[in-house]
């Protein structure tokens, strides 16, 4: 069984940093892309940043370019997000989820997610 | 890169069909057959539903319909069942590896 479980969010003050994780389970991690999606507090799915197999690509939406950086370790069945220079709007529910095999255009697999908080 | 515009409510009644519309631009829905559908309940994860365009991973049911035209994706649930009411969300490859998604619509069962 697929699963994948985020760790990592908390609250934060604005101008902080956290590194969310995600583990992955149930499938050969190193062969999918993944990524990370968020979600404001009642609002829509915003995807955040992407990760090649490899790790050789990385891709991210406009808003969190050169604050956010996105890794993997596929040893470890694992993926991160480094977040810093964190703002107001970066409060969200972040979730990872694989794509769906050979693509990268849509998922298949979403974890829980984890709960960032940016807050005084 | 602009959200995709969906209606934010759509209810029927059960056994009844409803469309969701999911509106963008050439650069996105109307450039790539690589829409995608998901539904999401509360507190949920999302669940993938239609993926480019019109296909159905397997497990999701056949009264999920999914379709485009120019620069406009639908979804189409018929037989409308209880379980069905959930947020959907659309989303579009929008080009330079970048995803964009709907605004979401809230699907009630009435």
């Amino acid at each position: 069984e697929v699963q994948l479980v985020e760790s990592g969010g908390g609250l934060v003050q604005p101008g902080g940093s956290l590194r969310l994780s995600c583990v992955a389970s149930g499938f050969t991690f190193g062969s999918y892309w993944m990524s990370w999606v968020r979600q404001a507090p009642g609002k829509g799915l915003e995807w955040v940043a992407s990760i090649k197999q490899d790790g050789t690509e990385e891709y991210y939406v406009d808003s969190v370019r050169g604050r956010f950086t996105i890794s993997r370790d596929n040893a470890a069945y694992s993926l991160s997000l480094q977040i810093n220079s964190l703002r107001a709007e970066d409060t969200a529910m972040y979730y990872c989820a694989r794509y769906r095999t050979g693509s990268t255009v849509d998922f298949d697999y979403w974890g829980q997610g984890t709960l960032v908080t940016v807050s005084s | 890169q602009s959200a995709l515009t969906q209606p934010p409510s759509a209810s029927g009644s059960p056994g009844q069909s409803v469309t969701i519309s999911c509106t963008g631009t050439s650069s996105d829905v109307g450039g790539y057959n690589y829409v995608s559908w998901y539904q999401q309940h509360p507190g949920k994860a999302p669940k993938v539903m239609i993926y480019e365009v019109s296909k159905r991973p397997s497990g999701v049911p056949d009264r999920f319909f999914g379709s485009k035209s120019g620069n406009t994706a639908s979804l189409t649930v018929s037989g409308l069942q209880a379980e069905d009411e959930a947020d959907y969300y659309c989303s579009s490859y929008a080009g330079s590896n970048n995803h964009v998604f709907g605004t979401g619509t809230k699907v009630t069962v009435l």
